[in-house]
């Protein structure tokens, strides 16, 4: 069965850093691409960038890059989503999602990491 | 970035009615274009894939069509698990921009 199981929520204050996780199992994890999607409260879903985890190979939303890093370790069947230092904006539900065959759909989903940033 | 539009952002149906919702492409996107359910408090789930591919498990009552720029998902009788909001997604180029979202209330 294939599952991402996603690290827990997090409470930050501004300025701090942080990296949530993405562990895939019941499948070869370096042939897929995986995804990040924000969803802050309330809104809709936001396209933040992808991970090729045989090679690392990463491409971002011009609307997010530089304000995050993506990054895989295929030892451990595991992706990244990191902040160097959150900003109040940053508050929202952050899912992975693993992008399954030539037509790039995702097809299964992590059940959601919720970061809180407030002072 | 392609801009994905839908419409309209909110509807109101009832149990049986046959829905439908459209989604246009700010260029095309060939038949890269993905549907999404999604249930308050839950992750999104995959309905449709490449315009008109129902996703394994997926009932039957769901259906994507269109090519190009212009595309539509159709609920054919509408149940009660169906109440949500749905998004279309292309995939054809990065970033794999979204809709904002159509919510069937």
């Amino acid at each position: 069965e294939v599952q991402l199981v996603q690290s827990g929520a997090e409470v930050k204050k501004p300025g701090e850093s942080l990296k949530i996780s993405c562990k895939g199992s019941g499948y070869s994890f370096t042939r897929f691409w995986i995804g990040w999607v924000r969803q802050m409260p309330g809104k809709g879903l936001e396209w933040i960038g992808i991970i090729y985890p045989a090679d690392s190979d990463t491409t971002y939303s011009p609307s997010f890059q530089g304000q995050v890093t993506i990054s895989a370790d295929k030892s451990i069947n595991t992706a990244y989503l990191e902040w160097s230092s959150l900003k109040d904006s940053d508050t929202a539900m952050y899912y992975c999602a693993r992008a399954g065959g030539a037509d790039r759909a995702f097809d299964y989903w992590g059940q959601g990491a919720l970061v809180t940033v407030s002072s | 970035d392609i801009q994905m539009t839908q419409s309209p952002s909110s509807l109101s149906a009832s149990v049986g009615d046959r829905v439908t919702i459209t989604c246009r492409a700010s260029q095309s996107v060939n038949y890269y274009l993905n549907w999404y359910q999604q249930k308050p408090g839950k992750a999104p789930k995959l309905l449709t894939y490449a315009a008109s591919s129902l996703e394994s498990g997926v009932p039957s009552r769901f259906s994507g069509s269109g090519s190009g720029t212009d595309f539509t998902l159709t609920i054919s009788s509408l149940q009660p698990e169906d109440f949500a909001t749905y998004y279309c997604q292309q995939s054809h180029e990065t970033p794999w921009t979204f809709g904002q979202g159509t919510k069937v209330e």
